[in-house]
């Protein structure tokens, strides 16, 4: 059953934590992509990555990384200089890269809150 | 029922009735446009997309509209069930760019 995973679905963090986003995609797409949606606001970009061992940073990529070692998966760590990390983190693959007419698949997603 | 997108981000329709949900755009550049539909807590998914080059396409039981022009897009449900309650939103996938959305709701 192809598609993509998001874990855990929720996450709680205190301040001052890093914590590790996880997304994996069975679908052999070169994309993938993170977003993050906060109430009333469109999907806003934070990192995308095109192919393997390469990624680029999108509209808000400060106090976030990540890493693509593998064609399947694209953990995003939010670290403690993200001001605000209370959203829903939507990532997203696509079997080209942007600029094509590439749908973008999303997973199910995972609310961090910041306690 | 009919929204204009940024002004009107609720719609409520009665079961049966068709919907109208609208989206504007600002980048002339964009030629290719999905709409979503993404239901509470849950990841959005694919309902129907557009390329530039179109003015209509259809699917089952959704059209959608551009208008390059005017640069607007719109989503129109037909025979609207309770399970499309959900939040719509439209995209430019290859600008990066998303809408806020619409919520619809279907009063039974």
């Amino acid at each position: 059953d192809g598609g993509i995973t998001q874990s855990p679905k929720y996450l709680f963090r205190k301040e001052g934590q890093n914590v590790t986003l996880s997304c994996e995609q069975n679908l052999n797409h070169d994309a993938m992509y993170w977003y993050r949606q906060d109430p009333g606001q469109g999907l806003r970009l934070i990192y995308y990555s095109q192919i393997v061992n390469d990624f680029q940073k999108g509209d808000i990529a400060e106090g976030y990384s990540v890493s693509r070692e593998k064609k399947e998966s694209f953990p995003l760590t939010v670290t403690s200089a993200q001001k605000n990390p209370t959203a829903f983190y939507l990532c997203a693959s696509s079997i080209g890269p942007s600029g094509w007419y590439n749908e973008q698949f999303f997973g199910p997603g995972t609310r961090l809150t910041v306690l | 029922g009919e929204s204009v997108g940024l002004h009107l981000p609720t719609l409520s329709v009665q079961e049966g009735d068709n919907s109208i949900i609208n989206c504007a755009y600002s980048n002339s550049a964009s030629d290719y446009f999905i709409w979503y539909k993404q239901e509470s807590g849950k990841g959005p998914q694919f309902i129907i997309d557009i390329r530039s080059n179109m003015d209509k396409r259809q699917g089952q039981r959704v059209t959608v509209l551009l208008n390059k022009t005017v640069k607007h897009l719109s989503l129109q449900i037909a025979a609207t069930q309770p399970g499309d309650s959900a939040v719509y939103f439209c995209a430019a996938p290859n600008q990066f760019y998303f809408g806020t959305g619409t919520s619809l709701t279907v009063i039974p």
